[in-house]
């Protein structure tokens, strides 16, 4: 019963590090997403995948990078951290992308600080 | 313009009192509408999805008005576990599309 796990749940960073957010979900879904989730601005999407292999740009993608080399699995990697990036991140997984298909579940999230 | 606007209150509102918001999207092409639930550092979840008939599940009714592209989510009886941020979503007819509102926040006072 666990459907979407991200981790890990908090994370400090310095700025010009980097670091791998990594989502597992065991659903089967086809299609996994990464968001953002800053205050005023709401949920907005940074890279998102259709499938085993592939992935796609979103809303606001500079400055992170992912790969879906595993069905189950959807990292998001920051190659240089800023401050800019800190945030809330989450991941969210569902069957499809059309219509109700497009109901989406998401993970617990990630707290980031960037210093 | 944004695709998708919400009033972001916050609504503050006694046990018991009826309450409703409003979602506008600016595209007509949007298909399909959804509200999701999301409390204080928590995941947003699914409350319900929007049908063009508009639907009903409990205290919850959702509405959508294409006409002038807005969907609605009314709460009755309002209980204090009905505090939360109320996101709405909008998707567009090619499912590569999609966006959520900003949400909406909501306080239902003893």
């Amino acid at each position: 019963n666990a459907g979407v796990t991200q981790t890990p749940k908090f994370r400090v960073l310095k700025t010009g590090q980097s670091m791998t957010l990594l989502c597992a979900q065991d659903m089967n879904h086809e299609y996994m997403y990464w968001y953002r989730q800053d205050p005023g601005m709401g949920l907005r999407l940074i890279h998102y995948s259709v499938g085993e292999g592939t992935t796609a740009k979103g809303e606001v993608p500079d400055g992170y990078n992912v790969s879906r080399l595993k069905k189950q699995n959807f990292l998001l990697g920051l190659e240089s951290a800023a401050p800019s990036q800190t945030s809330v991140y989450f991941c969210a997984s569902s069957y499809g992308l059309a219509g109700a298909e497009n109901i989406q579940y998401f993970g617990a999230g990630t707290r980031l600080s960037v210093l | 313009r944004k695709e998708v606007e919400q009033d972001p209150g916050p609504f503050n509102v006694p046990e018991g009192a009826t309450v409703a918001f409003n979602c506008t999207y600016s595209n007509s092409a949007s298909q399909s509408f959804f509200w999701y639930r999301q409390d204080c550092r928590k995941e947003p979840k699914l409350l319900m999805s929007v049908y063009s008939s508009g639907n009903e599940d409990g205290r919850f009714t959702a509405q959508l008005n294409r006409a002038s592209q807005y969907i609605s989510l009314l709460i009755r009886d309002s209980k204090l576990s009905d505090s939360a941020t109320y996101l709405c979503v909008v998707i567009m007819n090619t499912g590569n599309q999609f966006y959520f509102g900003t949400g909406t926040s909501l306080t239902v006072i003893p």
